[in-house]
């Protein structure tokens, strides 16, 4: 098992819609949990940066997690054909968060 | 922002050579990471620095070795290509433990 697994889609939605990205992981030691975006032939961009639980509020981005699930989601609101991507989701332990564990992504398309 | 350049986008090298590939941050980070990246695969850790001489040994480092000479610049050398090194290569670079990471935009590498 994956410490950190992901649907890898494709997810297919119509601008303007909300788009709800999940991952769960099985590492309890996790403390601190991330998004990347990568557009293809480009390398990943951080996207949220979050400690614990809770949720994170950025713009049209909210990351939200719950440990007591060990699922981890990203919610996108008024969706945008430049959001198609690959999203990744990513934990990592307090001890050694130098090193993160990263989900193999989910793909989004945007329909105009 | 936090820039990290990786010296080629694409490359193509024969079975057997000396493969160097190059990254350079602008930010004075202390860690700098080497993944690969496969489909279905995700991103897998090959090696990582966090000073200047100083390596550690990620979850794929076989048939691979790193340098790290300078605080900006960390090196992926593969000491004999084989064909199943055919790969994203994709360097990263974090301030210090419990901070995120940040990437170039990788280095397509193909392994004939």
């Amino acid at each position: 098992q994956k410490e950190v697994e992901q649907d890898p889609g494709p997810l297919s939605v119509p601008e303007g819609a909300i788009v709800s990205l999940n991952c769960t992981y099985s590492n309890s030691a996790f403390q601190y949990f991330m998004w990347y975006r990568q557009y293809s032939r480009k390398g990943p961009e951080l996207l949220m940066y979050t400690y614990s639980s809770g949720n994170k509020e950025d713009g049209r981005f909210t990351a939200q997690v719950d440990k007591s699930s060990k699922y981890i989601s990203l919610f996108i609101r008024d969706s945008q054909p430049s959001d198609s991507a690959t999203y990744l989701c990513a934990g990592a332990e307090y001890s050694s968060a130098s090193k993160i564990i990263f989900g193999s992504g989910t793909r989004l398309s945007i329909r105009p | 922002d936090v820039k990290v350049t990786q010296s080629s986008r694409y490359l193509v090298k024969r079975t057997g050579e000396k493969v160097f590939l190059e990254c350079v941050q602008d930010m004075d980070h202390e860690n700098m990471f080497w993944y690969r990246q496969d489909p279905g695969l995700g991103l897998r850790l090959i090696y990582f620095s966090y000073d200047v001489k100083m390596k550690e040994k990620g979850d794929i480092p076989e048939g691979y070795s790193v340098s790290r000479e300078k605080k900006e610049r960390f090196s992926l050398i593969l000491e004999s290509a084989s064909t199943n090194q055919t790969s994203m290569y994709l360097c990263a670079s974090s301030f210090g433990r419990n901070q995120p990471q940040h990437f170039g935009d990788g280095t397509r590498l193909s392994i004939l």
